[in-house]
């Protein structure tokens, strides 16, 4: 079975700080993905990497940033957290292509609240 | 662009009742549609599946067919338990370009009472 850990269950953090958030995944897939899942909006998509060091921009990019220095680990970045990026984060994989033959598999996320 | 629209929660039901739950999709193309799930203080994880128009897609006694003519995906199930509680997303996946990445509705809670 496909393992796709965050880090942390909970985080608190106070306004200005640097965060980062890490996710591991164990099935060596290209794809990975964070988003931001809020009350009434749903999943968000922040950014993704289908490959190391490679990533794109999602929906909500503003205010975040990625590394993807190693196949197994993706890391989303809050430069200068503010109180709007309380939220509960979501990372996902997924192996290559599009559609049926590569379905996400997602963490268990990290709740995140800037005080 | 794409999106996804699915009816409003919460959704609240006795043991047994039947469970719809709607979807619909504005997509260019011919996208790949899911049903995800995620359980109290779990990540997401994907319920069933359908590529193409008339597939139906089933898993855990639920059921959902992708209507072409009708750019729907309603998730259905004959008789919820209180396990089924959870909040449920609809969502696509567009094959044209390199589009790597689901578009999700915005998810509803179904409460499935004893």
């Amino acid at each position: 079975d496909v393992k796709v850990t965050q880090s942390s269950r909970y985080l608190v953090k106070r306004t200005g700080e640097k965060v980062f958030l890490e996710c591991v995944q164990d099935m060596d897939h290209e794809n990975m993905f964070w988003y931001r899942q809020d009350p009434g909006l749903g999943l968000r998509l922040i950014y993704f990497s289908y490959d190391v060091k490679m990533k794109e921009k999602g929906d909500i990019p503003e205010g975040y940033s990625v590394s993807r220095e190693k196949k197994e680990r993706f890391s989303l970045i809050l430069e200068s957290a503010s109180t709007n990026q309380t939220s509960m984060y979501l990372c996902a994989s997924s192996s290559p292509g599009t559609g049926v033959n590569s379905p996400l598999h997602f963490g268990n996320g990290t709740r995140l609240t800037v005080t | 662009g794409d999106s996804v629209t699915q009816m409003e929660g919460p959704v609240t039901l006795s043991e047994e009742a039947f469970l719809t739950i709607n979807c619909t999709y504005t997509a260019t193309g011919y996208p790949s549609l899911f049903w995800y799930v995620q359980y109290p203080g779990e990540g997401l994880q994907l319920l069933l599946k359908a590529t193409k128009a008339d597939d139906k897609g089933s898993n855990k006694g639920f059921e959902a067919t992708y209507r072409k003519e009708t750019t729907s995906f309603h998730l259905e199930k004959g008789s919820v338990q209180v396990s089924d509680s959870a909040v449920y997303f609809c969502a696509l996946s567009n094959s044209g370009g390199s589009n790597y990445k689901l578009t999700f509705g915005k998810g509803t809670l179904l409460t499935v009472n004893p």
